[in-house]
């Protein structure tokens, strides 16, 4: 159980273009649900939380209107960035909690690796 | 501001060799500590969660123990398998995980 999943597993995309990572609970409830970055040898830094329904909140220092996220259902969130830079590619984590807030354990999904040429 | 420190950076060890790694936390309102194995290119995996200084969690090899200050995963006798990137992090009263860099663990066979 507490299965995630992402897609795509990595994208390559053009200075300028804008690229969606999606982001499933598979088999349970996810009420609120987190996005990390993580560049190299680097520790994962959250960037926003989200919980279904409602707008994403994000850390500082991180600009939503260039990390767009939706969370429309129970299963699903989505991160787009937009108008990527080079500065952008990263490896991108989803988890997903089944409650509120971090209130219960946190299921990681496989990761994206975005590259931006 | 909650500040996590993990150390070794790297550890390289032979297999059955033993040893620890260290997480060291000043976090408000502590409401668990988590630990996550990492593999390459991979989202991370959940291992164990405490929740009280003197509480211990054991799985197959691995043992976490937690102090007010400090939390240590121990290895006993590792294999090659157990070699990936473990990450510790502690929740705050405001229920957000904050990551350690993580220890680097090669066991070679």
């Amino acid at each position: 159980g507490a299965v995630v999943s992402q897609h795509p597993s990595w994208v390559i995309c053009k200075s300028g273009t804008s690229v969606k990572i999606e982001c499933r609970s598979l088999d349970f409830q996810a009420t609120t649900m987190f996005w990390y970055r993580q560049f190299p040898k680097q520790s994962l830094m959250l960037m926003a939380t989200s919980n279904e329904g409602s707008k994403a909140t994000y850390e500082q220092g991180v600009e939503k209107d260039k990390f767009l996220i939706n969370h429309a259902s129970l299963t699903l969130s989505t991160l787009t960035v937009t108008s990527a830079h080079p500065e952008d590619s990263s490896f991108y984590i989803c988890s997903a909690s089944p409650g509120r807030g971090s209130g219960d354990e946190q299921y990681f999904g496989p990761g994206t690796r975005l590259t931006v040429t | 501001e909650d500040q996590v420190t993990q150390s070794p950076e790297a550890l390289r060890l032979q297999e059955g060799e033993s040893s620890s790694l260290n997480c060291s936390y000043t976090v408000s309102g502590l409401r668990g500590l988590f630990w996550y194995r990492q593999d390459p290119g991979k989202g991370p995996e959940f291992l164990f969660t405490l929740y009280s200084a003197g509480e211990e969690k054991e799985k197959e090899r691995l043992k976490a123990t937690l102090t007010k200050k400090e939390s240590f995963l121990h290895i006993t006798a590792p294999k090659p398998e157990d070699s990936a990137t473990y990450l510790c992090a502690p929740r705050d009263a405001g229920n957000m995980l904050t990551f350690g860099g993580g220890t680097r663990l090669m066991v070679k066979p």
